[in-house]
């Protein structure tokens, strides 16, 4: 049973357009949510994460934003660029000794000039 | 200065075989973990591993062992390689306490024939 959803395999946006990328979560538990980008032949490189105190988090081009209620979370990029076209993944932990994360399956991004 | 190292990169072997896959970070983090990216693209946790403890999937079978000889390597042995084991294999490294976010190897594809 998949505890983190990326129901989203592919997105094409314009270059320049915003991104969203969307990811819902079960699993009530969950206390912090991270983003990786992974380009292929590579491994995923971690772009932003926030807590589950906050609603929102920024870096640059990147903001993620966090729905509590809605076990809901998503990923803006503005404006895209073409280097953002890259495979998007969605991760949970709960914390616990280790920090192990939950991945979601993925969000394809492609950004056209 | 690679941060996360694996090797071999690409790994092709015969059903029955045994090998191993090796795992060095110069990040000096305290916690290391092996994912496995099947062919649906999900990126699942294996192993997580700390000089204290070592958390083991339940899905996984014992023909996997990771061995740690010292705190920036974890290596991956697999024994009896079947054709399901096909898959890129993802080390990953994260300071303990802190932060959640988790840095990754390049991967390696390995592919049972």
């Amino acid at each position: 049973d998949q505890q983190v959803k990326q129901n989203s395999p592919s997105l094409s946006v314009q270059e320049g357009r915003i991104s969203i990328l969307n990811c819902d979560y079960t699993n009530s538990m969950f206390d912090y949510f991270l983003w990786y980008k992974k380009y292929p032949a590579e491994g995923p490189t971690f772009l932003i994460s926030i807590s589950s105190i906050k609603d929102k988090n920024e870096d640059g081009r990147f903001t993620v934003f966090l729905n509590k209620s809605a076990k809901h979370l998503s990923l803006h990029i503005v404006p895209s660029q073409p280097g953002d076209s890259a495979v998007y993944f969605c991760a949970a932990s709960s914390g616990g000794s280790q920090g192990n994360l939950i991945f979601g399956k993925g969000t394809k991004l492609s950004v056209k000039p | 200065d690679t941060a996360v190292s694996q090797t071999p990169k690409y790994l092709v072997t015969q059903m029955g075989n045994d090998k191993s896959i090796k795992c060095e970070q110069n990040l000096g983090h305290d916690t290391m973990y092996w994912y496995k990216q099947d062919s649906k693209k999900f990126l699942k946790i294996m192993f997580s591993y700390n000089n204290k403890e070592l958390i083991i999937n339940e899905t996984v079978p014992n023909r996997f062992s990771p061995k740690s000889p010292d705190k920036a390597h974890l290596n991956l042995h697999i024994n009896s390689l079947e054709l399901g084991d096909s898959a890129v294999y993802f080390c990953a490294s994260k300071r303990q306490g802190g932060s959640y976010e988790q840095y990754f190897g390049p991967g390696t594809r390995l592919t049972v024939t």
